[in-house]
């Protein structure tokens, strides 16, 4: 089945403390994206990649990275999560960037 | 800076109308993309569009690139389109996408 995975689903965390939020997709798809949500604001990019080793900054990068090193996975770090970044997060992916986006599950994120 | 404009906010009808979803966008655009967010969170693509008309079942997605303005209609509406319809523009100088906050539907039976 075509998808895009994302784990965990929930995470509740401290201030500080580092942490992964992977996503994975199967369709060989060359354009994946991270979004949060937020109440009142609706999705805002954080990261996008282009393709394998090409990534750049979205509308609301500050404190998190990302990586690309194979096409399937696009990880989102948060070296230092910090209470403004609880949100619920969506990966998303597309064959290139004028082609539907298909997208993740979600993750919601609290950061206490 | 990139805004995206959707109306109406909140939007209640009966089962069976016909319903109106608009997007407006302020910067010259490659593509739009209409996304549909169901109540349990999930997120699925409907449309992505760069002119003229797009139909999908009851659902049809229409463009004017001159007036940066997108109508995304729903005939025969069913309670279980109830959810929310957000609007995405890719501008036309960037790589990246600026959505619109959001239409709230609720079809009721």
């Amino acid at each position: 089945e075509a998808q895009v995975t994302q784990n965990p689903r929930y995470l509740i965390t401290v201030t500080g403390k580092k942490l992964t939020v992977t996503c994975s997709q199967n369709m060989n798809h060359e354009y994946m994206s991270w979004y949060r949500q937020d109440p009142g604001l609706g999705l805002r990019q954080i990261y996008y990649s282009m393709n394998v080793e090409v990534t750049d900054k979205g509308d609301v990068p500050e404190g998190y990275k990302v990586s690309r090193k194979e096409k399937r996975n696009f990880p989102l770090i948060l070296e230092s999560p910090s209470p403004n970044q609880t949100s619920l997060y969506f990966c998303a992916s597309s064959l290139d960037l004028f082609n539907e986006q298909f997208f993740g599950p979600g993750t919601r994120l609290t950061v206490l | 800076k990139n805004e995206v404009e959707q109306s109406p906010q909140n939007l209640t009808a009966q089962e069976g109308e016909f319903i109106t979803i608009n997007c407006s966008y302020s910067v010259g655009i490659s593509a739009l993309h209409w996304l549909q967010q169901h109540p349990g969170g999930g997120i699925v693509s409907l449309f992505m569009l760069s002119s003229g008309k797009k139909k999908h079942g009851r659902l049809i997605a229409t463009i004017n690139i001159q007036e940066k303005h997108s109508s995304l209609h729903i005939t025969a509406s069913h309670p279980r389109d109830s959810a929310v319809y957000i609007c995405a523009v890719l501008p036309s100088t960037g790589n990246q996408f600026y959505f619109g906050t959001g239409t709230s539907l609720t079809v009721i039976p």
